[in-house]
């Protein structure tokens, strides 16, 4: 798999529902970056979790990381129709360049 | 909150024209850089600019790209005699001077198209 593969690549929910996103990378990491981009848009930084961490808040997003996996995910609890996006997981190792991966597309019914 | 503005939104260029595009990073920012989204493929890196020079860009930041930050405020990404598949979304980035230690800031970016 490429670096920074989100699975699944789509995903449909209720609102109030959770929802969790996947996301493996191959190389070692720096940290691990969540970004958000609604239909066309820009992207939004979520949330960052640095390679020594395993778990980070951040209001209804929690993200974790296992480095031996090379695996994170992302959870949105109580989701909302606001939260119909596109979720791009990013890693930075010692360079400057973030690698993104490939999305999942979360879509939320009303 | 601070934004990265980018401008135009969307630019329609005939083949082999050059472009321009534009981008204003955050102020304290000391990082900037270029990605762009061909439609519904990934996020690619393109170049990343520090201390008015290229720190890194990836192949396929060729000789038909320049970057510059022509004075204090404005980093541009100039693509010289357009090809059909530039046509892609274009975001300028920057970052704190701890280099992504606390995630990069995007523009909305800009949509070109070739024809």
């Amino acid at each position: 798999s490429q670096q920074g593969e989100e699975d699944p690549q789509a995903l449909s929910i209720q609102e109030g529902e959770n929802a969790t996103m996947n996301c493996s990378y191959k190389t070692s990491i720096n940290n691990l970056q969540w970004y958000r981009q609604n239909s066309g848009r820009g992207l939004v930084h979520l949330i960052l979790i640095r390679s020594n961490e395993r778990e980070k808040h951040s209001g209804r997003l929690r993200v974790t990381l296992d480095t031996s996996k090379k695996s994170s995910s992302l959870l949105i609890t109580a989701s909302r129709a606001a939260d119909t996006a596109s979720y791009f997981c990013a890693t930075l190792y010692n360079t400057d360049k973030l690698i993104f991966g490939t999305g999942t597309r979360l879509q939320v019914f009303p | 909150e601070p934004e990265v503005t980018q401008t135009p939104s969307h630019q329609v260029t005939q083949m082999g024209q050059e472009v321009i595009l534009r981008c204003v990073p955050i102020s304290n920012h000391l990082y900037f850089y270029w990605y762009r989204q061909i439609l519904g493929q990934k996020v690619e890196f393109l170049v990343s600019f520090y201390n008015n020079e290229i720190s890194e860009k990836s192949e396929i930041f060729d000789d038909q790209f320049s970057v510059e930050r022509p004075d204090g405020s404005n980093f541009t990404l100039k693509i010289r005699s357009t090809k059909l598949e530039d046509s892609a979304m274009y975001f300028c980035a920057s970052s704190e001077p701890d280099r992504g230690g606390y995630g990069y800031t995007f523009g909305s970016g800009t949509r070109l198209t070739v024809v």
